[in-house]
């Protein structure tokens, strides 16, 4: 089946405990994403590839890092948590930006930092 | 810096009922528009894409339309179910391929 997984789906954690998201598509797709939704703010790009090894900043990269070592899979890294990053974290791909291609979602990851 | 309103931010309809859902954005410098739909607890579905060059799509009772010069979209639901409560969001890629949200039509219908 065609899809994003992410996971935790759940996480909580302490100030300053670096921890990892996974995301992983299974469908050979070039364009991955990362996003987080507050309520009242909506849905925020944090980082983008348009590639392997290719990253790039969206509107809320601040305290957080990605690679793109390989294609199918774009981890999402907070080397310090803090509070104000406590969110719904969802990962996305598609097949080509280039080609206007659909995003697909990952199910989320509900993070709590205290 | 791009922005993109959706109104309304709430919307309850009898079952049945033909509904209207839009979304508006500043700058008309977009590759394309996204309609997407979100259930409570999920991730975003992608419902309809519309090209920069295209003016609408249409996927079984959804047709959504593109006028890039008034900076609008709208999302049109035929013969509304109870299924189609939901949040609906649309996004526009931007020119720098960032995807911009907006914030959300919440859709009750009732049976």
């Amino acid at each position: 089946e065609a899809q994003v997984t992410q996971n935790p789906r759940y996480l909580i954690t302490v100030t300053g405990k670096k921890l990892t998201v996974t995301c992983s598509q299974n469908m050979n797709h070039e364009y991955m994403s990362w996003y987080r939704q507050d309520p009242g703010l909506g849905l925020r790009q944090i980082y983008y590839s348009m590639n392997v090894e290719v990253t790039d900043k969206g509107d809320v990269p601040e305290g957080y890092k990605v690679s793109r070592k390989e294609k199918r899979n774009f981890p999402l890294i907070l080397e310090s948590p803090s509070p104000n990053q406590t969110s719904l974290y969802f990962c996305a791909s598609s097949r080509r930006w280039l080609y206007n291609s659909p995003l697909h979602f990952g199910n989320g990851t509900r993070l709590t930092v205290t | 810096k791009q922005e993109v309103t959706q109104i309304p931010a709430a919307l309850s309809v009898p079952e049945g009922e033909n509904l209207v859902l839009n979304c508006s954005f500043t700058d008309s410098a977009i590759y394309n528009l996204q309609w997407f739909r979100q259930d409570p607890g999920k991730g975003l579905t992608s419902l309809l894409l519309i090209q920069s060059s295209q003016r609408e799509q249409t996927s079984g009772r959804l047709n959504a339309s593109l006028d890039k010069s008034s900076g609008r979209s709208t999302l049109y639901i035929a013969a509304s179910q109870p299924g189609d409560s939901a949040t609906y969001l649309c996004a526009v890629m931007d020119s720098s391929y960032k995807l911009i949200f907006g914030s959300g039509t919440r859709l009750l219908v009732r049976p």
